[in-house]
């Protein structure tokens, strides 16, 4: 089942902070972020695991909540570079192929 | 080190036709995934690959479809016969999973993308 993202769209200046949530209706396992600008391919941020465990790069940060089932993705300061759809894939099962929300448009404007 | 490399990057072909899409994954990646993704459905999986076994096809949307992993270093996406609502950009993945340990896949590597255009 396609985990839900909020908002559909945001539109920053550059500076400014952003939050992207990523819930699910089902337990997650993990939840991977990626970011894919405009006529290019996905391209990964981080994966966050069950107990805490978070990998990935950039200045970007995440957290996870196994609880309410629900991940954010934080842009702190946002940079033009940051422009761009952002997806959170989940998987079904603990090995299982990922399913990716429907994206989260990100604009930021000087 | 080269990325996953996807040919053709753009295929305009008639109704009808086959065609056919190619990827060679990173060396060293054992799961490939091959994805299509438009507007109106977004990054749907179509299907993957562990260790050059299909493993999860449930995403193929029809008969027409088909695709094959004869080695680790090569994979085809075929359509046939391609209709136009099959216009799309696929992308194919590729990273090293071993699906035995939890947590999902590990970072996937996309390739370029092929544009397909069926009029």
């Amino acid at each position: 089942q396609q985990p839900v993202q909020s908002p559909q769209a945001v539109i920053l200046r550059e500076g400014e902070d952003a939050v992207i949530n990523c819930s699910s209706s089902k337990a997650l396992y993990s939840v991977h972020w990626y970011r894919q600008k405009h006529g290019e391919a996905p391209v990964f941020l981080m994966i966050l695991l069950k107990g805490g465990e978070q990998k990935g790069h950039e200045k970007i940060s995440a957290s996870f909540n196994e609880k309410k089932q629900q991940s954010s993705l934080y842009l702190t300061a946002s940079q033009l570079s940051y422009s761009g759809t952002y997806f959170c894939g989940t998987p079904e099962t603990s090995g299982s192929r990922l399913t990716f929300g429907e994206g989260t448009q990100l604009t930021v404007n000087p | 080190d080269a990325g996953v490399i996807q040919s053709p990057r753009h295929e305009v072909t008639e109704m009808g036709q086959e065609v056919t899409l190619r990827c060679k994954p990173i060396s060293g990646h054992n799961s490939l995934f091959w994805y299509r993704q438009t507007m109106m459905r977004g990054l749907e999986l179509l299907i993957y690959f562990n260790n050059n076994v299909p493993i999860d096809d449930s995403g193929m949307p029809e008969d027409r479809f088909s695709a094959k992993m004869p080695n680790a270093s090569f994979s085809t996406l075929k359509i046939q016969p391609s209709e136009p609502r099959d216009s799309a950009v696929y992308f194919c993945a590729s990273s090293f999973w071993v699906i035995e340990l939890p947590g999902g896949p590990e970072p996937q590597h996309f390739g370029d993308g092929t544009r397909l255009s069926i009029l």
